[in-house]
């Protein structure tokens, strides 16, 4: 069992706005700033397009956004198009030199 | 541009052992924090173990004991010595570059290992 829920599944229409949740259960989880998110498609190695909660690497659009409320981390990716359609992983820092994921979202374009 | 490349993967039987290799290109090994993960078929991601710069070695419950990271610095080169492997090893491993936080900012492709009687 992942230290972060993640649901199974988003969805959305392109264009619409989606926002998939990460709740930590780690006391750390809302102490540190050490959470990424990762898209992956189908076959492909994991992809950063978020960390430390809310940067964008170099080259991730804009639409990919980050946020943290207490335990929960919130990714939302504006203006949907048919290729955001992937897995979406949540990961963070445990405090104990290491670090966890969520079971991850699939996001489905409509 | 930094690029990691995994091989050495395979398939084997319960209590085999396998090396996996990870080439680095655009940085040098020993100057960051690197380490392995894993994803078995249609499931999530897992770290697997982690290298510091300093030497300091990470493991997961499920593999600590069995599995050692190291880094060959004369090839610029990460690796994961496994040992004892059982079926739930059975994954993709992969390769990743560690910023802050346990942050994977470059993976490579993976290489796959299926443990299988």
């Amino acid at each position: 069992q992942s230290a972060l829920t993640q649901p199974p599944s988003a969805s959305g229409s392109p264009g619409q706005s989606v926002t998939i949740s990460c709740t930590g259960t780690n006391s750390n989880f809302g102490f540190y700033n050490y959470v990424s998110w990762y898209q992956q498609h189908p076959g492909k190695a994991p992809k950063l397009i978020i960390y430390e909660v809310n940067k964008r690497p170099s080259g991730v659009p804009y639409r990919f956004s980050g946020s943290k409320s207490g335990n929960t981390a919130s990714l939302t990716v504006s203006g949907l198009q048919a290729e955001d359609e992937a897995d979406y992983y949540c990961g963070s820092y445990t405090g104990n030199e290491w670090g966890v994921f969520g079971g991850g979202t699939k996001l489905t374009v409509l | 541009e930094l690029q990691v490349e995994e091989s050495g993967g395979g398939l084997l039987q319960p209590g085999g052992s396998l090396k996996l290799s990870c080439a680095v290109s655009g940085t040098t090994v020993s100057q960051n924090h690197m380490s392995w993960a894993r994803q078995a078929a249609g499931k999530g991601l897992e770290w697997v173990a982690a290298l510091y710069p300093d030497g300091r070695t990470f493991y997961a419950d499920s593999v600590r004991g069995r599995f050692t990271i190291f880094r060959d610095n004369s090839n610029n080169a990460l690796h994961l010595q496994m040992n004892s492997l059982r079926a739930e090893d059975t994954a993709l491993y992969y390769c990743v570059r560690l910023i802050g936080g346990y942050t994977g900012d470059h993976w490579g492709r993976g290489t796959p290992v299926t443990v299988s009687s």
